[in-house]
């Protein structure tokens, strides 16, 4: 069966650079989530998308944007990078009326 | 953000035992899940529970959503050294403005001894 793809799934950043990662949820799956994953820690929601409007909000800095687009994949933009936005970033996808969550294998990124 | 407390944070184990791990929160869900993650990869779904007292099985996983809808347990019958990995539980309400939200808990740490 089709899954969530991410890329790129490994990205090197410096400070202060800008990075856009991508989400391609699982085919017929009208909901998007991103998430933010620090070493040894549980993934934290950053945002989330349904029919392509932003439906929930988390803990995402002014500095990251998200939107999901006519075909349901989504863009993540992180402008002036920081060290500490070095981190797995996931997103999952989901469909009504069950809503489980599957997640992509992740970007990993690294900022320098 | 709100963690749910999951317990134990790590457990090493000999192949063939039995694990359990469980969830508690101080608030309702209405639907628990839990999911597998290995290092530098996205979370897997486990199962899914969606009715408070259900218990439901997936091969050797079983897990039970409690009946306040406050808690909910994984067993891992058997265990093999494939299971290892993090497990991760997470209560799931639905958004007014579609989708659901899922909060985590902090993670039990599998590790199994051949």
């Amino acid at each position: 069966a089709a899954g969530v793809i991410q890329s790129p799934r490994h990205l090197i950043k410096e400070k202060r650079e800008t990075a856009t990662l991508k989400c391609y949820p699982i085919p017929r799956h009208d909901t998007v989530y991103w998430y933010q994953q620090g070493p040894g820690q549980d993934p934290q929601f950053l945002i989330s998308f349904y029919e392509k409007m932003q439906s929930d909000k988390g803990s995402i800095p002014d500095r990251f944007s998200a939107q999901q687009f006519s075909d349901y994949h989504s863009e993540l933009n992180m402008s002036s990078l920081e060290l500490g936005d070095s981190a797995l970033y996931f997103c999952a996808s989901s469909s009504d009326p069950s809503g489980e969550q599957y997640f992509g294998p992740g970007t990993r990124l690294t900022v320098t | 953000g709100q963690q749910l407390n999951q317990s134990p944070q790590s457990m090493f184990i000999q192949e063939g035992e039995d694990v359990s791990m469980n969830c508690t929160s101080s608030s309702i869900f209405n639907t628990w899940l839990w999911y597998k993650q290995e290092p530098g990869e996205g979370p897997v779904l486990l199962i899914a529970l969606y009715k408070a007292g259900e218990l439901t099985s997936n091969g050797r996983l079983t897990a039970q959503f409690g009946i306040t809808r406050k808690d909910s347990f994984l067993n891992i019958s058997a265990s093999i050294p494939s299971d290892v990995g993090i497990y991760f539980c997470a209560g799931q309400l639905p958004l007014t403005g579609g989708g659901n939200k899922l909060t985590f808990g902090t993670g039990t740490q599998l590790k199994v001894e051949l």
